[in-house]
């Protein structure tokens, strides 16, 4: 059972747009920035989306994400057939005494 | 340019020892903060570890803690998690990532390694 809860799978079609949300607490989430990391099939991970809404240089702005209160969300607009991937989101936990924590990840598929 | 590359995997006993190293090049490797990121087979990624620029803190997940070791030797730009008392559940691929940002924005990993297998089996 992860800290972080996201749904364990999202999909859409070409061209739509989805979300994928990211459920913590005040520990977590509520007092700490979220990134978001996307695994293509087979490789490691890639920062995505960090301090809760910048993206890092390379990162198309068709991705974007925002945090209120204990929930964090990724948008993917104009859904590609590359971003079929899995999707994490993550935080820094003040009640584990600084550890680090992950949602379960999301596996986004492209219809 | 930057690069993280994992060594040290491999096939080991329950109640065995592995010790993971993380070459860095391409950046001051003394300047940052490092992880240690693991993911089960066909699981989502689970953090394990960090150590700070200067080795003066670090801390570990409530499931490695008393039988895993963070450390570096910035000399060698190297990272190191020193396995004990490995288990079943202990079997993954393991990353490691550079930590970047500070207090007031966060931290996150913004480079990542290829990653190392540990299998634990008898």
């Amino acid at each position: 059972q992860s800290v972080l809860t996201q749904p364990p799978s999202a999909s859409g079609t070409p061209g739509q747009r989805v979300t994928i949300s990211c459920s913590g607490s005040s520990s977590n989430i509520g007092s700490n920035t979220v990134n978001w990391y996307q695994q293509l099939p087979g490789t490691a991970p890639k920062l995505l989306i960090y301090s809760n809404n910048q993206r890092p240089s390379g990162v198309p702005d068709r991705f974007s994400g925002s945090k209120s209160g204990t929930s964090a969300s990724l948008a993917i607009s104009g859904l590609q057939s590359e971003d079929e991937a899995d999707y994490y989101c993550a935080a820094w936990d003040d009640s584990l005494n600084g550890q680090g924590v992950f949602g379960g990840g999301t596996k986004l598929t492209v219809l | 340019q930057v690069q993280l590359v994992e060594s040290g995997g491999g096939l080991v006993k329950p109640g065995g020892s592995l010790r993971l190293s993380c070459a860095a090049s391409g950046f001051t490797f003394s300047d940052y903060y490092m992880s240690w990121i693991r993911q089960a087979p066909g699981k989502g990624l689970e953090w394990v570890s960090y150590i700070s620029s200067s080795s003066s803190y670090t801390n570990y997940a409530d499931s490695v803690k008393g039988r895993f070791t963070i450390s570096r030797d910035n000399a060698k730009n190297s990272l190191y998690l020193q396995m004990n008392s490995l288990r079943a559940e202990d079997t993954a691929v393991y990353y490691c990532a550079r930590e970047s940002g500070a207090v007031e924005e966060g931290y996150y990993m913004d480079v990542w390694g290829k990653g190392t297998t540990v299998t634990v089996s008898s």
